[in-house]
């Protein structure tokens, strides 16, 4: 298994634009998790699904974020407008039904938006 | 709220040494913890992890403690090494969410 895979895995962008960062999970794996790493904050969950249902987005910071799981083997996470304190790496993540070392997380996308 | 800290962002050892890295978790409803191990550029990869039910748990040079009394964690290094170098998190899975919430991150830097 080629694991979990994001892309792209750098972007940079002008403030205003629209941003859509992709994950493929692990095949098998039910639930997708999306998270952000900046140095003051960590690593934050933003929103994870189950067999492709949002089950929580409470760690979705903004309006400006939006999430989609049209199927078990693709999800966007998405940024519209983009602004500069969005800039941080973004994970993407996989389990099933969160067992054991199931978790397993994707190289992520550095996202620059200037 | 649910939270998972780091008693120390850095610690530095001599190679060869033992390392002990510690965290503290403040949701007592959790019943899984993971030790993620992050090297510069790659997403956090999975080292060991320990049920509720457990209070010890033991990998290849790597050994988990769970103190649930006192809500804390730690992840003991045996012979570290220079490849050990990287930032370590734990974190925790509360059954009733199913969400993983990660700790502060502590950075290993191992001197040879």
């Amino acid at each position: 298994d080629a694991g979990v895979i994001q892309s792209p895995r750098h972007e940079v962008t002008e403030m205003g634009q629209e941003v859509t960062l992709r994950c493929k999970p692990i095949s098998g794996h039910n639930s997708l998790f999306w998270y952000r790493q900046t140095m003051m904050r960590g690593l934050e969950l933003l929103i994870y699904f189950n067999n492709n249902v949002p089950i929580d987005d409470s760690g979705m910071p903004e309006d400006r974020f939006s999430a989609k799981m049209p199927n078990a083997s693709f999800s966007t996470l998405k940024i519209q407008p983009s602004e500069p304190r969005d800039s941080a790496v973004y994970f993407c993540a996989s389990s099933f039904s969160g067992q054991g070392n199931g978790y397993t997380f994707g190289s992520g996308t550095r996202l620059t938006v200037v | 709220g649910e939270s998972v800290g780091l008693h120390l962002p850095t610690l530095s050892v001599q190679e060869g040494d033992n390392s002990i890295i510690n965290c503290a978790y403040s949701n007592s409803a959790s019943d899984y913890f993971i030790w993620y191990k992050q090297e510069s550029g790659k997403g956090p990869q999975f080292i060991i992890d320990i049920r509720s039910n457990m209070d010890k748990r033991q990998g290849q040079r790597v050994t988990v403690l769970l103190n649930k009394t006192v809500k804390h964690l730690s992840l003991q290094i045996a012979a570290t090494q220079p490849g050990d170098s990287a930032v370590y998190f734990c974190a925790e899975v509360s059954s009733n969410t199913g969400k993983l919430i990660f700790g502060q991150g502590t950075t290993l830097q191992v001197k040879p």
